[in-house]
């Protein structure tokens, strides 16, 4: 059974540009939400996607937005990088709608200079 | 905002030697309590997914205890080996769907 997937594991990019990532859930899983830890942080949540409806939403700024396509595949953006974006993100997901035990993905490592 | 705290932020102890810590999260409105173990340059891994008052869980040498009422859980682990060495995290959801919300986390390492 494949675990989730998510790409690209690292990313160098510029202030200023945008960057979109990716993550494939367990298949048979609905429920796909997104985290970001940086140094000192705890895991902050991002967002919940479940059945191409977006359910949470964390404290971020609309510069950090997202969705869900129907085959329980979900992208991250984040528009005008800023040096504070950089930071693991991990997606995680979910068979239970209700949010059982989350499998995580290996996270992407986003670098921004 | 919802806290979910952890303590101790980090722990060393000997090999062989039994530890515990605690996750501390709001009363009401309980849902779930999950436990993860988080490895240095690999993912966090699910220990425990708690529901219920009174709930204990265990697998192999690392067990769970939870009080929904007074709003705590205990993770144990007994024997320590440096395998245990990681992160463990703990995360609280509320009912109606809400976000899961992560603790900073108990850094343990084990010393040969």
């Amino acid at each position: 059974k494949a675990g989730v997937t998510q790409t690209p594991r690292y990313l160098i990019k510029t202030r200023g540009q945008q960057v979109t990532l990716s993550c494939s859930p367990i298949s048979g899983h609905r429920s796909v939400s997104w985290y970001q830890q940086t140094p000192g942080q705890g895991l902050q949540f991002l967002f919940e996607y479940f059945s191409e409806t977006q359910r949470n939403k964390g404290n971020f700024p609309g510069r950090f937005s997202g969705r869900q396509f129907s085959n329980s595949r979900s992208e991250m953006n984040v528009s005008t990088l800023e040096l504070g974006d950089s930071a693991l993100y991990l997606c995680a997901s979910s068979s239970d709608s209700s949010g059982g035990g989350y499998t995580f993905g290996s996270g992407t490592r986003l670098t921004v200079v | 905002i919802l806290n979910v705290e952890q303590s101790p932020q980090s722990l060393h102890v000997q090999e062989g030697d039994s530890t515990n810590f605690t996750c501390s999260f709001p009363s009401s409105n309980f849902y779930a309590l999950h436990w993860y173990r988080w490895e240095t340059a690999k993912s966090p891994e699910a220990l425990f997914v708690m529901t219920l008052n009174g709930d204990e869980k265990k697998k192999g040498r690392i067990s769970a205890t939870l009080n929904t009422k007074e709003g705590y859980s205990y993770l144990y682990i007994k024997g320590s080996q440096p395998e245990d060495s990681a992160t463990y995290l703990c995360a609280f959801r509320m009912g109606g769907y809400q976000k899961v919300t992560f603790g900073i986390g108990t850094k343990l390492q084990v010393i040969p």
